[in-house]
Order: structure tokens, then C-alpha cells, then sequence
């Protein structure tokens, strides 16, 4: 099957460093998205990984590893505007449609 | 500034009736795409279309109906026949279906049915 697990909440402290886990089963593999979204808001894209390795755009990193169907998204410098939730998403599968699997998102509480 | 509209933000229906969401988009994206957000669960796909007068189901497309007359509007139909309506919609659009590109979102509209 396929499926996507990632924490349902997480706190931490302002300043900090947090580092949210996404693991996948997917048959097939295009690509992992994260998305961040607001309560009642839309999501808003995040990074994207391909291939190994970390990419890295201002606070905010995401890595991946293929072979253990690994991702994570490190925030550093936490700001209370970054309580949100961060959504994980595969596009995997086969055929003419390549399908995009969301997570069900980790709640992140960031206190002062 | 370019992006996806939905309307409205907050929708009330009683069971038993049919209720249409907008979604419009000024991307010029090809792709356009509906979910729908349950609390403790992934967004799940409905229906999506490649291109105009074109739609696929997605995952969970039972008690709805789209179309896509034209490439900037692709309105969702929550019918009566749907057993469980009251969720949050998001609509989305990209570039082109299946490719590397990042889905667009709307800001969603929150669907209560009493």
C-alpha cells in the first residue's frame, strides 16, 4: 500500500531548532514536497528533494534519503509565526497519473 | 497578482441539497485539482483535470461532480448522494499534471451540512 506517517504535534521553544520526520511507502517515486499551512489557510510550498541529500532555502531545510524512504524538515531560528502545520507529500505512483500522497500534517506549537 | 480564488469562505447547506464551491484561477495552469481536509488525516483527492473539458477521479470522487469548461474555472459539486460533505475544500492548480512543479492552493472554502 502506500501511505505516509509523519508526528501529529510538536512543541518547541522560540529560537530553537526543530526537526519534523516524514517516512514513506509509496510504490514509485517522483518526488517529496513540504507544505506549510496555517489554520483555515491554504498550504504554501515549502521545498521540494529529488534526489539524496539536504536542501537548504533561509531557516528552513528538508532532506531525503531514497533508500529509507526518509525525509525530514529541520526549522531553525524558531518564530511564534511558524506554529502551523507542516504537511508531507510523495508523488509517486505509475502510469499516466502521478499521483501526490499528503501526510496528515504535524501540528507544530512554537512557545515563547 | 496571480493565484487561485475560492468562494465562498464559509458555506452552510442543509442535507438533501446540492451545493456548487468556485474555484478560479488567473496561473494560467492547465492542471486543476480539488481536496478535501479532515481533522487527523492527509488531503484526499476528489477529482482533477489535466486540461479543459477533461477530468479524472481522484481517490474519493463518490457524491461529487466537476467540470471544466474553461481552463481558468473548475467548480466542485458536493451532490446529496456524498455521505459525509462537511469538510474543508482546497482547490489547487500547477503547471501541468504530474510533473515536479508545486501545487497552488486556494484558501479554501469550509463546507457545514446540518
Amino acid at each position: 500500500g502506500q501511505n505516509i506517517d509523519q508526528p501529529t504535534e510538536m512543541t518547541a521553544t522560540e529560537g530553537a531548532i526543530v526537526q519534523i520526520n516524514c517516512t514513506y511507502q509509496t510504490s514509485g517515486f517522483n518526488g517529496l514536497f513540504w507544505y506549510q499551512q496555517h489554520a483555515g489557510e491554504a498550504p504554501t510550498f515549502l521545498s521540494y528533494n529529488v534526489l539524496d541529500g539536504l536542501e537548504e532555502k533561509g531557516r528552513f531545510s528538508s532532506f531525503l534519503s531514497r533508500s529509507k524512504g526518509y525525509s525530514y524538515l529541520l526549522l531553525k531560528e524558531l518564530q511564534m509565526k511558524d506554529s502551523a502545520s507542516y504537511l508531507c507529500a510523495v508523488r509517486g505512483g505509475s502510469g499516466g497519473y502521478n499521483k501526490l500522497i499528503f501526510g496528515a500534517g504535524t501540528r507544530l506549537a512554537v512557545h515563547p | 497578482d496571480g493565484g487561485i480564488t475560492q468562494s465562498p469562505k464559509y458555506l452552510f447547506r442543509k442535507e438533501g441539497q446540492n451545493v456548487t464551491l468556485s474555484c478560479e484561477q488567473n496561473l494560467n495552469h492547465d492542471a486543476m485539482y480539488w481536496y478535501r481536509q479532515d481533522p487527523g488525516q492527509g488531503l484526499r483527492l476528489i477529482y482533477y483535470s489535466q486540461i479543459v473539458n477533461d477530468f479524472q477521479k481522484g481517490d474519493i470522487a463518490e457524491g461529487y461532480s466537476v467540470s471544466r469548461e474553461k481552463k481558468e474555472s473548475f467548480p466542485l459539486t458536493v451532490t446529496s448522494a456524498q455521505k459525509n460533505p462537511t469538510a474543508f475544500y482546497l482547490c489547487a492548480s500547477s503547471p501541468r499534471q504530474g510533473d515536479n512543479s508545486p501545487l497552488h492552493f486556494g484558501n479554501g472554502t469550509r463546507l457545514t451540512v446540518t
